[in-house]
């Protein structure tokens, strides 16, 4: 149980388009889902919580116009990456808590590779 | 600040031997203790939290952690090391009345390399 997808595993767009990232619990719901961004040997850091039927809250230095959140139901969040350039280029992670009480865990999906070219 | 550091970039060590990596945090309360566990090119696994009780916890694949409060340390231990265990180990803590669902806080990380 507690599974979370991510689609697609890998992209690679040119500089100037847009990309959607989806986030999918698959056998949960989640009223909330997290999205991180993973430098190359790094750690991970939040970029924003979702909250499914309500605006997502950044974090602190992330650009809502640029990196568009919506969470549309219990087990779908979806990110998109407008008018993307090379240094937007990284690894994507969402991650879903489980609407069960207070569980405290997040489950996180396998990742999406963005290449900016 | 909050802040949770994973003071070894890298931890080495013999398949057959014991293993630790290490975390420690500052944020303020009690918070959440967290380890997570990335493959190559994968997401995060889920190994093992502390949320109250015991101060030793035992999580998957034989891994466990012993909460230290007067240390704020959440070491990360296991008995006898696999190679299969090679892999990027994080550290994240929830600090107290961030939300329901709290956000995580992630150390840098700390590769493991198990060899044989």
């Amino acid at each position: 149980g507690a599974v979370v997808s991510q689609h697609p595993s890998r992209v690679i767009c040119k500089s100037g388009t847009s990309v959607k990232i989806e986030c999918r619990s698959l056998d949960f719901q989640a009223t909330t889902m997290f999205w991180y961004r993973q430098f190359p040997k790094q750690s991970l850091m939040l970029m924003a919580t979702s909250n499914e039927g309500s605006k997502a809250t950044y974090e602190q230095g992330v650009e809502k116009d640029k990196f568009l959140i919506n969470h549309a139901s219990l087990t779908l969040s979806t990110l998109t990456v407008t008018s993307a350039h090379p240094e937007d280029s990284s690894f994507y992670i969402c991650s879903a808590a489980e609407d069960r009480g207070q569980s405290y865990e997040q489950y996180f999906g396998p990742g999406t590779r963005l290449t900016v070219t | 600040a909050q802040s949770v550091a994973q003071p070894e970039d890298q931890v080495n060590v013999a398949e057959g031997n014991p293993l630790t990596v290490k975390c420690t945090y500052s944020v303020s309360g009690n918070p959440y203790l967290f380890w997570y566990v990335q493959y190559p090119n994968r997401g995060l696994q889920f190994l093992l939290k502390y949320i109250t009780g015991d101060n030793l916890v035992k999580g998957s694949y034989g891994f466990e952690a012993e909460f230290n409060k007067s240390q704020t340390s959440f070491h990360l231990k296991k008995p006898s090391a696999l190679v299969s265990d090679s892999a990027l180990y994080f550290c994240a803590v929830s600090p107290p009345f961030s939300g329901g669902y709290n956000k995580l806080i992630f150390g840098a990380g700390t590769r493991l390399a198990v060899h044989p």
